[in-house]
């Protein structure tokens, strides 16, 4: 299958700074890509949806603001959590579709820690 | 999307086939079923997805019933390495993403 690639894998930050998460398609042009967040023992929760030149599009209860988005080209899509706290400590989960009806393939995570 | 009922857990003997039930009994005519699955700390990884016909790769077999109100994903000769929570998800056809639900912790016994 495709390959996605996110960048970094684990990193740890001080509360109140912020955090840039890559995540890249690297055999395949994205039109869509998606940002998930998984808590421990809970499933992945949808974040946002990005398609390539355009905004991202939040779910209910994401604070846009907080988690920027940003989706400049069809193999990248950037995730940075801004003035992090200790509760955004999470597993961070991109992935990205070439085209619809097609399956999605994931990153393979990162873990942020923020301390 | 239709919303998926799964075993929150099974187990299963190495070498045997696993065979892991979804409910979707509210899906539509234009959703299709996909099942992926998450091994631990990894993003989670396609295995299959169909409309109404069975469908096999590599990797599994899908079964829909008739009435596509249920399927099962069979795994036809587990191993140690298939330790995963499996998801089944039902997608609009035409759309992307992907809603997740608790999914199927499966564990492959020695």
């Amino acid at each position: 299958g495709a390959v996605v690639s996110q960048h970094p894998s684990r990193v740890i930050c001080k509360s109140g700074t912020s955090v840039k998460i890559e995540c890249r398609s690297l055999d395949f042009q994205a039109t869509t890509m998606f940002w998930y967040r998984q808590f421990p023992k809970q499933s992945l929760m949808l974040m946002a949806t990005s398609n390539e030149g355009s905004k991202a599009t939040y779910e209910q209860g994401v604070e846009k603001d907080k988690f920027l988005i940003n989706h400049a080209s069809l193999t990248l899509s950037t995730l940075t959590v801004t003035s992090a706290h200790p509760e955004d400590s999470s597993f961070y989960i991109c992935s990205a579709v070439q085209g619809i009806n097609t399956e999605a393939f994931f990153g393979q995570g990162t873990r942020l820690t923020v301390v | 999307d239709a919303k998926t009922t799964q075993p929150p857990s099974m187990d299963c003997a190495e070498g045997r086939a696993a065979n892991l039930p979804c409910n979707h009994s509210t899906i539509s005519g234009n959703e299709y079923v996909y099942w992926y699955r998450q091994i631990h700390s990894q993003g989670p990884q396609y295995i299959i997805h169909g409309l109404k016909n069975n469908e096999t790769n590599e990797m599994a077999s899908l079964i829909i019933t008739e009435d596509r109100k249920s399927s099962t994903l069979i795994l036809p000769h587990a191993t140690l390495r298939d330790t995963a929570v499996y998801y089944c998800i039902v997608r609009v056809g035409g759309a992307n993403n992907l809603f997740f639900g608790t999914g199927t912790r499966l564990t492959v016994i020695p």
